[in-house]
């Protein structure tokens, strides 16, 4: 049964970076079929997809923030890593791992799974 | 792009819900739907315009063509209070868009 759980400070001052961890279970990370990705949510607002990666390394990122966000894999942890630079309180948010298995096409199937979320606050 | 939802939909108990998620010609993506609860993290309960996961009741439908997509959702129960999100995939920016979210109350 797949797993997720985000690991992380819950606070983080401004212009510093966020450095979050998702730690994977029930399933290899190094999976063939499967890209894995980070979504957040401000408080009481909506969900923004920040950017998915692929066990080989190749990323997608949010144009809006892709010259702030650094995704990573560590294959032989089964993890993987967001780190978004220079935040701002705009980036307290509650920040979801979640895994992509798309069936046939890149943009088939959805996010089948997701972590409980973590929630980072950017405050000095 | 740019996904266009109604902020909130209400419906009474056994009747039908439809909530819509509007972009420029929609029907030419393959749009995916979330159900979260407060204080849970999103839930699939739509895939590829109409494909339900594995445990989600097939009250749950869904529907796509021209410039709306739909989720459907028969027989509410109080238990589908919710907010709904769609999602599709920008091909030409290569990232996942969100709609706003629509939340579902019953009455």
């Amino acid at each position: 049964q797949l797993q997720l759980q985000e690991s992380g400070p819950g606070l983080v001052k401004p212009s510093e970076t966020l450095s979050l961890t998702c730690i994977v279970s029930g399933d290899s990370i190094s999976s063939s079929s499967s890209y894995w990705g980070w979504i957040r949510q401000p408080p009481g607002k909506g969900l923004e997809w920040i950017g998915s990666i692929y066990f080989s390394g190749s990323t997608y990122h949010n144009p809006s923030l892709k010259s702030r966000v650094t995704i990573s894999v560590d294959t032989s942890k089964n993890q993987f890593f967001l780190k978004l630079s220079s935040v701002t309180p705009a980036d307290t948010a509650v920040y979801y791992c979640a895994r992509h298995n798309p069936q046939y096409s890149y943009d088939s199937s959805g996010f089948g799974g997701w972590g409980q979320g973590t929630l980072v606050t950017v405050s000095s | 792009y740019v996904l266009t939802q109604p902020p909130s939909v209400s419906v009474a108990p056994g009747q039908t819900a439809r909530i819509t998620c509007g972009g420029n010609n929609i029907g030419s993506k393959i749009v995916h739907w979330y159900q979260q609860k407060p204080g849970q993290a999103p839930v699939l309960v739509v895939y590829d315009d109409s494909d339900r996961p594995s445990g989600i009741p097939e009250r749950f439908s869904g529907s796509n063509s021209g410039d709306t997509a739909t989720l459907t959702i028969s027989r509410v129960e109080a238990g589908d209070e919710a907010d709904y999100y769609c999602q599709v995939w920008d091909g030409s920016s290569d990232h996942w868009v969100f709609g706003g979210g629509t939340r579902l109350t019953v009455l």
